[in-house]
């Protein structure tokens, strides 16, 4: 495993505030990974990063953004957060030269 | 841009039987990677499976086969002697070797049933 921690793992917010869902990890990897889980559309990417303060979009962006400070954490953070943002949101990270990736437990986040 | 269908969205299967899972991609890449992931209850992603694309023979581990097809852009996932455990969402998922990121492109998914 590698060691991805998400914080919080559940949270229930209201429209039109601000949340942070946090991404630590223990290993050092070099990519870190944004997704939303949906039904019927599977996970599709939000943002990624490929570095301290390196970040680039998904096919997801529109209303989240990400930062990368230190190695270990990736932060996600919806600015103003809306009912279509109620989703389960995984950070990964990738390892290895083929690539998979290694997935963190997932934060359900609902926007009432 | 590249896409996954899995188009089923729900299997069932008896326990100790066979059950075959299907996963269709596009892409006008020569060099990729394949993987099947696992989602039990517990929402945990687990890799179940990879396959190189450069790689003729198909990746085994354990009770979980792969048959690809590169021609027919087809990947699918064969679970033999089905145990409850099994029992989850399933994940095809695709990375193309030259994306910058290497970001992985998922399928909606195919929710599996074991039945005792």
């Amino acid at each position: 495993d590698a060691g991805i921690t998400q914080s919080p793992r559940h949270k229930v917010t209201e429209t039109g505030t601000p949340v942070t869902l946090r991404c630590h990890q223990t290993e050092n990897h070099r990519y870190m990974y944004w997704y939303r889980q949906d039904p019927g559309h599977g996970l599709r990417l939000i943002h990624y990063s490929y570095g301290v303060k390196d970040t680039d979009k998904g096919e997801v962006s529109d209303g989240y953004s990400v930062s990368r400070s230190k190695t270990e954490d990736f932060l996600l953070t919806l600015e103003s957060a809306t009912s279509s943002q109620t989703s389960v949101y995984f950070c990964a990270t990738r390892t290895g030269p083929t690539g998979e990736l290694f997935f963190g437990e997932g934060s359900r986040l609902t926007v009432l | 841009a590249q896409t996954v269908t899995q188009s089923q969205p729900e299997m069932s299967v008896q326990e100790a039987e066979t059950v075959t899972l299907s996963c269709t991609y596009d892409t006008s890449e020569s060099d990729y990677y394949l993987f099947w992931y696992k989602q039990p209850p517990s929402r945990q992603m687990i890799l179940v499976i990879r396959q190189e694309a450069y790689k003729q023979q198909n990746a085994t581990e354990n009770r979980f086969s792969v048959n690809f097809q590169k021609a027919a852009k087809s990947f699918s996932l064969k679970i033999s002697d089905s145990q409850l455990g099994d029992a989850a969402m399933y994940f095809c998922a695709y990375r193309n070797s030259r994306t910058f990121g290497n970001k992985l492109v998922f399928g909606a998914g195919t929710i599996l049933r074991v039945k005792s």
